[in-house]
Protein backbone atom coordinates (compact mmCIF):
# COMPACT_ATOMS: atom_id res chain seq x y z
CA UNK A 1 0.00 0.00 0.00
CA UNK A 2 1.81 3.35 -1.41
CA UNK A 3 1.73 6.14 1.47
CA UNK A 4 2.03 9.81 1.02
CA UNK A 5 4.50 10.87 -1.51
CA UNK A 6 5.91 14.27 -2.40
CA UNK A 7 7.84 15.91 -5.15
CA UNK A 8 10.80 16.85 -5.91
CA UNK A 9 12.88 16.03 -2.41
CA UNK A 10 14.81 19.03 -2.42
CA UNK A 11 14.64 22.15 -4.51
CA UNK A 12 16.44 25.21 -4.84
CA UNK A 13 15.65 29.06 -5.77
CA UNK A 14 16.23 32.33 -5.61
CA UNK A 15 14.18 34.80 -4.82
CA UNK A 16 11.05 36.18 -6.41
CA UNK A 17 10.98 32.87 -8.05
CA UNK A 18 7.80 30.82 -8.53
CA UNK A 19 7.79 27.45 -7.40
CA UNK A 20 5.09 23.94 -7.48
CA UNK A 21 5.35 21.51 -4.71
CA UNK A 22 3.58 18.28 -5.79
CA UNK A 23 1.86 15.51 -3.46
CA UNK A 24 -0.03 12.46 -4.24
CA UNK A 25 -2.32 10.77 -1.52
CA UNK A 26 -2.06 7.83 0.51
CA UNK A 27 -4.36 5.08 -1.45
CA UNK A 28 -8.00 5.24 -0.41
CA UNK A 29 -7.56 8.92 0.69
CA UNK A 30 -9.10 12.20 -0.78
CA UNK A 31 -8.01 14.78 1.58
CA UNK A 32 -4.61 16.55 1.27
CA UNK A 33 -3.64 19.17 3.52
CA UNK A 34 0.03 21.31 3.95
CA UNK A 35 2.43 21.94 5.85
CA UNK A 36 5.77 23.99 6.56
CA UNK A 37 7.95 23.57 9.04
CA UNK A 38 10.68 25.67 9.74
CA UNK A 39 14.16 24.47 11.03
CA UNK A 40 13.41 23.67 14.95
CA UNK A 41 9.82 24.52 14.76
CA UNK A 42 6.83 22.40 14.55
CA UNK A 43 4.72 22.41 11.17
CA UNK A 44 2.54 25.12 10.63
CA UNK A 45 -1.00 25.14 8.82
CA UNK A 46 -1.18 26.11 5.31
CA UNK A 47 -4.23 24.92 4.12
CA UNK A 48 -6.53 21.76 3.37
CA UNK A 49 -7.88 20.24 -0.17
CA UNK A 50 -10.94 18.21 -0.01
CA UNK A 51 -13.47 18.03 -3.79
CA UNK A 52 -10.76 20.19 -5.85
CA UNK A 53 -11.60 23.06 -3.57
CA UNK A 54 -10.01 25.27 -0.59
CA UNK A 55 -11.71 23.92 2.69
CA UNK A 56 -9.64 25.60 5.16
CA UNK A 57 -6.21 28.10 5.52
CA UNK A 58 -3.90 29.14 7.75
CA UNK A 59 -2.34 32.33 8.27
CA UNK A 60 -0.09 32.01 5.14
CA UNK A 61 -0.25 34.99 2.72
CA UNK A 62 -2.00 34.73 -0.78
CA UNK A 63 1.71 34.18 -2.50
CA UNK A 64 0.53 30.49 -1.00
CA UNK A 65 -1.95 28.54 -3.57
CA UNK A 66 -2.71 25.82 -4.60
CA UNK A 67 -4.67 22.96 -6.72
CA UNK A 68 -6.05 19.29 -5.65
CA UNK A 69 -7.07 17.44 -9.04
CA UNK A 70 -9.75 14.89 -9.75
CA UNK A 71 -7.17 11.76 -8.64
CA UNK A 72 -6.80 13.59 -5.52
CA UNK A 73 -2.99 14.43 -5.95
CA UNK A 74 -2.42 17.94 -4.98
CA UNK A 75 0.02 21.09 -5.80
CA UNK A 76 1.04 23.89 -3.58
CA UNK A 77 2.56 26.85 -5.38
CA UNK A 78 4.71 29.91 -3.44
CA UNK A 79 4.79 33.15 -6.32
CA UNK A 80 7.51 36.13 -4.90
CA UNK A 81 9.62 33.38 -2.97
CA UNK A 82 11.35 34.86 -0.04
CA UNK A 83 14.19 33.70 1.98
CA UNK A 84 11.87 32.89 5.14
CA UNK A 85 10.25 30.78 2.72
CA UNK A 86 12.97 28.18 3.07
CA UNK A 87 11.69 24.99 4.79
CA UNK A 88 10.39 21.58 5.09
CA UNK A 89 6.98 21.44 2.96
CA UNK A 90 4.90 18.36 4.29
CA UNK A 91 1.71 16.75 2.99
CA UNK A 92 -0.30 15.13 4.38
CA UNK A 93 -3.37 13.06 3.63
CA UNK A 94 -6.85 11.59 5.28
CA UNK A 95 -10.30 10.27 4.62
CA UNK A 96 -12.64 12.71 4.43
CA UNK A 97 -16.19 13.78 4.80
CA UNK A 98 -18.63 11.22 3.36
CA UNK A 99 -15.89 8.94 2.41
CA UNK A 100 -16.81 5.40 4.09
CA UNK A 101 -14.56 4.55 7.27
CA UNK A 102 -14.17 8.18 8.10
CA UNK A 103 -10.82 8.65 9.98
CA UNK A 104 -9.39 11.71 11.11
CA UNK A 105 -5.95 10.78 11.14
CA UNK A 106 -3.61 12.84 8.98
CA UNK A 107 -0.39 11.02 7.46
CA UNK A 108 2.44 12.62 6.02
CA UNK A 109 4.74 11.98 3.01
CA UNK A 110 8.44 12.57 3.22
CA UNK A 111 8.25 16.59 2.37
CA UNK A 112 10.26 18.86 -0.08
CA UNK A 113 13.00 20.85 1.13
CA UNK A 114 12.73 23.87 -0.34
CA UNK A 115 15.89 27.10 -0.37
CA UNK A 116 15.53 30.57 -1.23
CA UNK A 117 18.76 32.11 -1.72
CA UNK B 1 -6.18 30.73 20.35
CA UNK B 2 -4.92 27.22 20.32
CA UNK B 3 -2.16 26.37 21.82
CA UNK B 4 0.48 23.48 22.22
CA UNK B 5 3.48 23.48 24.72
CA UNK B 6 6.02 20.85 24.93
CA UNK B 7 8.40 19.79 27.52
CA UNK B 8 11.37 19.99 27.70
CA UNK B 9 12.73 20.90 24.49
CA UNK B 10 15.19 18.47 24.39
CA UNK B 11 15.99 14.92 26.41
CA UNK B 12 18.76 13.31 26.84
CA UNK B 13 18.51 9.46 28.18
CA UNK B 14 20.28 6.78 28.78
CA UNK B 15 19.59 3.52 27.37
CA UNK B 16 16.96 1.98 29.54
CA UNK B 17 16.52 4.78 31.01
CA UNK B 18 13.12 5.59 31.66
CA UNK B 19 11.23 9.08 31.48
CA UNK B 20 8.07 10.68 29.92
CA UNK B 21 7.44 13.72 27.44
CA UNK B 22 5.42 16.51 28.36
CA UNK B 23 2.35 18.12 26.11
CA UNK B 24 0.37 20.54 27.70
CA UNK B 25 -2.83 21.98 25.54
CA UNK B 26 -4.97 24.82 25.54
CA UNK B 27 -8.63 24.56 22.85
CA UNK B 28 -11.51 25.10 22.64
CA UNK B 29 -13.04 21.68 22.09
CA UNK B 30 -11.03 19.36 21.63
CA UNK B 31 -11.45 16.58 18.82
CA UNK B 32 -8.10 14.56 19.11
CA UNK B 33 -4.67 14.74 20.29
CA UNK B 34 -1.94 13.43 18.23
CA UNK B 35 2.01 12.48 18.87
CA UNK B 36 3.58 11.89 15.99
CA UNK B 37 8.02 10.56 15.83
CA UNK B 38 9.58 12.59 13.35
CA UNK B 39 13.46 11.44 12.45
CA UNK B 40 15.51 14.21 10.73
CA UNK B 41 14.85 15.64 7.49
CA UNK B 42 11.65 13.20 7.01
CA UNK B 43 7.99 13.47 7.52
CA UNK B 44 6.39 12.99 10.78
CA UNK B 45 5.46 9.47 11.32
CA UNK B 46 2.24 8.89 12.74
CA UNK B 47 2.29 6.74 16.43
CA UNK B 48 -1.37 7.73 18.83
CA UNK B 49 -4.51 9.43 18.50
CA UNK B 50 -6.47 10.12 21.86
CA UNK B 51 -9.47 10.99 22.13
CA UNK B 52 -10.69 11.25 25.84
CA UNK B 53 -9.31 12.27 28.95
CA UNK B 54 -8.52 8.97 30.67
CA UNK B 55 -7.66 7.41 27.55
CA UNK B 56 -4.78 5.65 27.43
CA UNK B 57 -2.74 3.77 23.87
CA UNK B 58 0.54 2.33 23.94
CA UNK B 59 2.67 0.64 21.21
CA UNK B 60 5.97 -1.30 22.20
CA UNK B 61 8.53 1.05 24.88
CA UNK B 62 5.80 4.09 24.18
CA UNK B 63 2.75 4.61 25.92
CA UNK B 64 0.45 7.85 25.58
CA UNK B 65 -2.29 9.25 28.49
CA UNK B 66 -4.76 12.23 28.24
CA UNK B 67 -6.09 14.62 30.88
CA UNK B 68 -7.65 17.47 30.06
CA UNK B 69 -4.92 20.12 29.99
CA UNK B 70 -2.11 17.74 29.14
CA UNK B 71 -0.90 14.45 27.64
CA UNK B 72 2.07 12.13 28.42
CA UNK B 73 4.31 9.85 26.42
CA UNK B 74 6.14 7.76 28.41
CA UNK B 75 9.04 6.02 27.02
CA UNK B 76 10.33 2.69 29.13
CA UNK B 77 13.49 1.71 28.77
CA UNK B 78 14.37 3.12 25.72
CA UNK B 79 16.41 2.19 22.81
CA UNK B 80 18.92 4.37 20.98
CA UNK B 81 16.63 3.80 18.03
CA UNK B 82 13.80 5.75 19.96
CA UNK B 83 16.00 8.67 19.12
CA UNK B 84 14.23 11.09 17.17
CA UNK B 85 11.61 14.10 17.44
CA UNK B 86 8.54 13.69 19.15
CA UNK B 87 5.45 15.60 17.99
CA UNK B 88 2.61 16.90 19.52
CA UNK B 89 -0.90 18.09 17.87
CA UNK B 90 -4.47 18.86 19.06
CA UNK B 91 -7.73 19.28 16.36
CA UNK B 92 -10.59 20.82 17.39
CA UNK B 93 -13.88 20.08 16.86
CA UNK B 94 -14.75 22.67 13.64
CA UNK B 95 -15.89 19.97 10.72
CA UNK B 96 -14.06 17.10 10.05
CA UNK B 97 -10.24 16.54 9.02
CA UNK B 98 -9.87 19.84 10.69
CA UNK B 99 -6.05 21.49 10.50
CA UNK B 100 -3.42 19.82 12.77
CA UNK B 101 -1.90 23.11 15.23
CA UNK B 102 1.47 21.58 16.52
CA UNK B 103 3.91 22.32 19.04
CA UNK B 104 8.03 22.51 18.75
CA UNK B 105 8.77 19.08 19.60
CA UNK B 106 10.57 17.65 21.80
CA UNK B 107 14.47 16.21 20.62
CA UNK B 108 15.16 12.84 21.89
CA UNK B 109 18.78 11.18 22.27
CA UNK B 110 19.11 8.13 23.97
CA UNK B 111 22.93 7.23 24.44
CA UNK B 112 23.75 3.44 24.34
Amino acid sequence: DAGVTQSPTHLIKTRGQQVTLRCSPKSGHDTVSWYQQALGQGPQFIFQYYEEEERQRGNFPDRFSGHQFPNYSSELNVNALLLGDSALYLCASSLGQGGSGYQETQYFGPGTRLLVL
Amino acid sequence: EDQVTQSPEALRLQEGESSSLNCSYTVSGLRGLFWYRQDPGKGPEFLFTLYSAGEEKEKERLKATLTKKESFLHITAPKPEDSATYLCAVQKVSGANSKLTFGKGITLSVRP
